[in-house]
């Protein structure tokens, strides 16, 4: 069965302490790993999409890498604007290409 | 430009009523998907449309229903609302060719907050 665990389930770091966040998974086929941010009360962000091992991804503070079961999206030197929800999602190569599966998402908490 | 917009933004229905909620893609994006975030559960995948079709559906009763106009306009439809139904409602849209994952990824409405009392 197609499975997304994310870990921690909440982090709290100080303004410029650097960390990561993991997301591993279970999926038949991989397509598409995706990573967005959810801020309280609004929808998804779209932040990143890795297809294969090995790729990476860069976003001012934020990098996304991926191996061949789990993901990291890592924060370098945070600020409190990066404080919000982080979501892991996948999509499988065949079947129900539209779906994507969630993990349960890392509370990110940043303290100036 | 303008994004996936979600009307409306706040619901409050009874248990037993219906409700349908509407989700209007990105201009240009042909496929839209409808997920249910919840507290204890998180996003879970409702159902996919593509010019029209349904195609993909999640693990929801029959009670949960959609469908997709000729302008790529979605509505979602819930009938006899239980407790258990009160969540947020998000839409997404993409290019959605079959074949093809987007490398943008999904852009998601603001969703509707539905309660049932």
């Amino acid at each position: 069965e197609d499975q997304v665990t994310q870990s921690p389930e909440a982090l709290r770091l100080q303004e410029g302490e650097s960390s990561s966040l993991n997301c591993s998974y279970t999926v038949s086929g991989l397509r598409g790993l995706f990573w967005y941010r959810q801020d309280p009360g609004k929808g998804p962000e779209f932040l990143f999409t890795l297809y294969s091992a090995g790729e990476e991804k860069e976003k001012e503070r934020l990098k996304a890498t991926l191996t061949k079961k789990e993901s990291f999206l890592h924060i370098t030197a945070p600020k409190p604007e990066d404080s919000a929800t982080y979501l892991c999602a996948v999509q499988r190569g065949s079947g129900n290409t539209g779906k994507l599966i969630f993990g349960q998402g890392t509370t990110l908490q940043v303290k100036p | 430009k303008a994004g996936v917009t979600q009307t409306p933004r706040y619901l409050i229905k009874t248990r037993g009523q219906q409700v349908t909620l509407s989700c209007s893609p990105i201009s240009g994006h042909r496929s839209v998907s409808w997920y249910q975030q919840t507290p204890g559960q998180g996003l879970q995948f409702l159902f996919e449309y593509f010019s029209e079709t349904q195609r993909n559906k999640g693990n929801f009763p029959g009670r949960f229903s959609g469908r997709q106009f000729s302008n790529s306009r979605s509505e979602m439809n819930v009938s006899t609302l239980e407790l258990g139904d009160s969540a947020l409602y998000l839409c997404a849209s993409s290019w959605g060719a079959s074949s093809i994952s987007p490398s943008y990824g999904y852009t998601f409405g603001s969703g509707t907050r539905l309660t049932v009392v």
